[in-house]
């Protein structure tokens, strides 16, 4: 069975400054996928960014980045130039490709970001 | 983008009623939906998974009779919590896989449905 770690449950940073949320994970499973999903209090689940287990290279979507360290099991996501409406529940999840999975995501417990202005 | 229609948004409703909920993809096909269960600042807890034309599969501690699934086609789940209870009250979402989109494909999300029982 996977586990999924989010050791920070609250964290805040300044309007336009950087933060780095983390995420841990544990797993026998060769080729997998990890997320990171936001939840904002309209509590609607927003995609954010995605990572293949199998790429070395580290997923970017604009603001948001990853630092996947594959040996050490972290996938922790950096957002760059925070904003206000960053605000919101911030979601690691795991997801093994295999047929037995059914393609299940496990999610950690979550890390409530806040912007201040 | 892929899109998952969750309804409805709300129910308000006496104790011992049913309340079925439903979950669409819009702009794709998916053989597997799952549900999941949240309650208020937590996690998203996985109740089941829904398989079209099959039976869905339970998660461990949920009661199959007390929250059928019916996945009929390929593009509706349905949720119905049977005899509903004060305790069954929470938020509930359902998810979706576009089924053609490759392995690497996330789940997308309904907006949920919040429950309430009187």
């Amino acid at each position: 069975a996977q586990t999924v770690t989010q050791s920070q449950p609250e964290m805040s940073v300044q309007e336009a400054e950087t933060v780095t949320l983390s995420c841990t994970y544990d797993t026998s499973e060769n080729n997998y996928y990890l997320f990171w999903y936001k939840q904002p209090p309209s509590r609607q689940m927003i995609l954010v960014i995605r990572q293949e287990a199998y790429k070395q290279q580290n997923a970017t979507e604009n603001r948001f980045s990853v630092n996947f360290q594959k040996a050490a099991k972290s996938f922790s996501l950096k957002i760059s130039d925070s904003q206000l409406g960053d605000t919101a529940m911030y979601f690691c999840a795991f997801m093994a490709h295999s047929g037995g999975s059914n393609y299940k995501l496990t999610f950690g417990k979550g890390t409530l970001l806040t912007v201040n202005p | 983008g892929a899109v998952v229609s969750q309804h409805p948004s709300r129910v308000i409703c006496k104790s011992g009623t049913s309340v079925k909920i439903e979950c669409r993809s819009l702009d794709f096909q998916a053989t597997t939906m799952f549900w999941y269960r949240q309650f208020p600042k937590q996690s998203l807890m996985l109740m089941a998974t829904s398989n079209e034309g099959s039976k869905a599969t339970y998660e461990q501690g949920v009661e199959k009779d007390k929250f059928l699934i019916n996945h009929a086609s390929l593009t509706l789940s349905t949720l119905t919590v049977t005899s509903a209870h004060p305790e069954d009250s929470s938020f509930y979402i359902c998810s979706a896989r576009d089924m053609g989109g490759g392995d690497n494909q996330p789940q997308h999300f309904g907006d949920g449905t919040r429950l309430s029982i009187l």
